[in-house]
This record gives C-alpha cells, sequence and structure tokens, in this order.
C-alpha cells in the first residue's frame, strides 16, 4: 500500500528554534498534503494543506509565517516550525491523498517538544 | 461549517464486553466516512463506507453507515485490551478536500 514517512518522529527544541518536518510519499505522488496538529487528548486539528508547486492554504487562526510550508515536488512536503514555543509542543502528522480513490495515507507523526 | 461528532468520549468496558461507538455528521458535500484507531502513533485506518446499510466487517470489528440519518456506527464485539485505543471518525466531502476529523473516542478495556 501507499506509504508517506515522515521524520523525525520525535524532536526535542530549545524555544526559539525552528524545526523541520519532513514528509516524503515513497510509492506515489501527492499534489496535495494535509498537515494536522494533535493537541493530548484531543483530535486531529487540521492546519493547512499543501499543494506542490503553490503557496499553502491555511486553516484560520493558524500563523502562516510560523507555520512554513513547502511542496517544492510531488513527493515531498515540509512543515517548519520557526521560532518555536513551549505552546508549539504537539504531535504533527501529514497526510496525503494516495492512489485509492477515497485513500487517505498518514506519516507516522511528529512527537515536538519545546523547552 | 461542516461538523463530526463522536460519542461517548469515552469508555470503560471489560475484556469480552460489546461496544457500539457513534459518529453524527454534517457536511456539505458528503462523499465517504472513514473509521481510523489511534494508539500512540498516526491513525491507523479501519474501514470507509461511502453506501448507507452496507455493513464493512474486519474480524470483530464492524461498521455501518447511515446516510439518511447522517451516522455511522463502530461496533467491537468481545472487546480485548489490545482494543484500547482512541477511535477517530472522520468525513471527506467531495473534491481534494481534507478529512473532517471527530474528537474521537477514547476506549479502555480492563482485563
Amino acid at each position: 500500500g501507499a506509504v508517506v514517512s515522515q521524520h523525525p518522529s520525535r524532536v526535542i527544541c530549545k524555544s526559539g528554534t525552528s524545526v523541520k518536518i519532513e514528509c516524503r510519499s515513497l510509492d506515489f505522488q501527492a499534489t496535495t498534503m494535509f498537515w494536522y496538529r494533535q493537541f493530548p487528548k484531543q483530535s486531529l486539528m487540521l492546519m493547512a494543506t499543501s499543494n506542490e508547486g503553490s503557496k499553502a492554504t491555511y486553516e484560520q487562526g493558524v500563523e502562516k509565517d510560523k507555520f512554513l510550508i513547502n511542496h517544492a515536488s510531488l513527493t515531498l512536503s515540509t512543515l517548519t516550525v520557526t521560532s518555536a514555543h513551549p505552546e508549539d509542543s504537539s504531535f504533527y502528522i501529514c497526510s496525503a491523498r494516495d492512489r485509492e480513490p477515497d485513500g487517505y495515507t498518514f506519516g507516522s507523526g511528529t512527537r515536538l517538544t519545546v523547552v | 461549517e461542516d461538523k463530526v461528532v463522536q460519542s461517548p468520549l469515552s469508555l470503560v468496558v471489560h475484556e469480552g464486553d460489546t461496544v457500539t461507538l457513534n459518529c453524527s455528521y454534517e457536511v456539505t458535500n458528503f462523499r465517504s466516512l472513514l473509521w481510523y484507531k489511534q494508539e500512540k502513533k498516526a491513525p491507523t485506518f479501519l474501514f470507509m463506507l461511502t453506501s448507507s446499510g452496507i455493513e464493512k466487517k474486519s474480524g470483530r470489528l464492524s461498521s455501518i453507515l447511515d446516510k439518511k440519518e447522517l451516522f455511522s456506527i463502530l461496533n467491537i464485539t468481545a472487546t480485548q485490551t489490545g482494543d484500547s485505543a482512541v477511535y477517530l471518525c472522520a468525513v471527506r466531502n467531495s473534491g481534494n478536500t481534507p478529512l473532517v476529523f471527530g474528537k474521537g473516542t477514547r476506549l479502555s478495556v480492563i482485563a
């Protein structure tokens, strides 16, 4: 089946630094990648929709200058959390539409802890 | 605004019990409803439902959709401790759109 590889799986960083999360579709072309955030004991909340070769579309309340999304190729989308703060600590997951008519494949997630 | 509501939010049962998880939705252009199981990492796919009244089954898990009443149920029979997880319901609209997730039901199965 379709696979989305997400790295890193876990990262701890200091306040004020930036962290880049990568999602790579391994055996299919992902023209669209969705980025979600999940706080403890809460559901997945869509942050942004990333389209290859164009600017990402951000959900209301998500700062585009803080969460930089780049989708420069059909197999790679990146989310950079800039100037991270402790409140950015969360579980970040990407999801891509795969080959199946209604298929969505999730990355394995990145647990970010900002100290 | 698209909405997916799951109930109950949490549930504690004993091994061997049968549970029913509920998901109701209000979306603009319904295409499909999906169920996921989430343990410590990313959600894993369980079922996708597009037609009313057709039960999907996988082992002890089964699910059905009612498009007239806009809800779905996920049944788990003879529960085991390994079934403990958060079960997420998500709905997809037509077009290249993201999934809309419910808040999930946290199921705890105790021995």
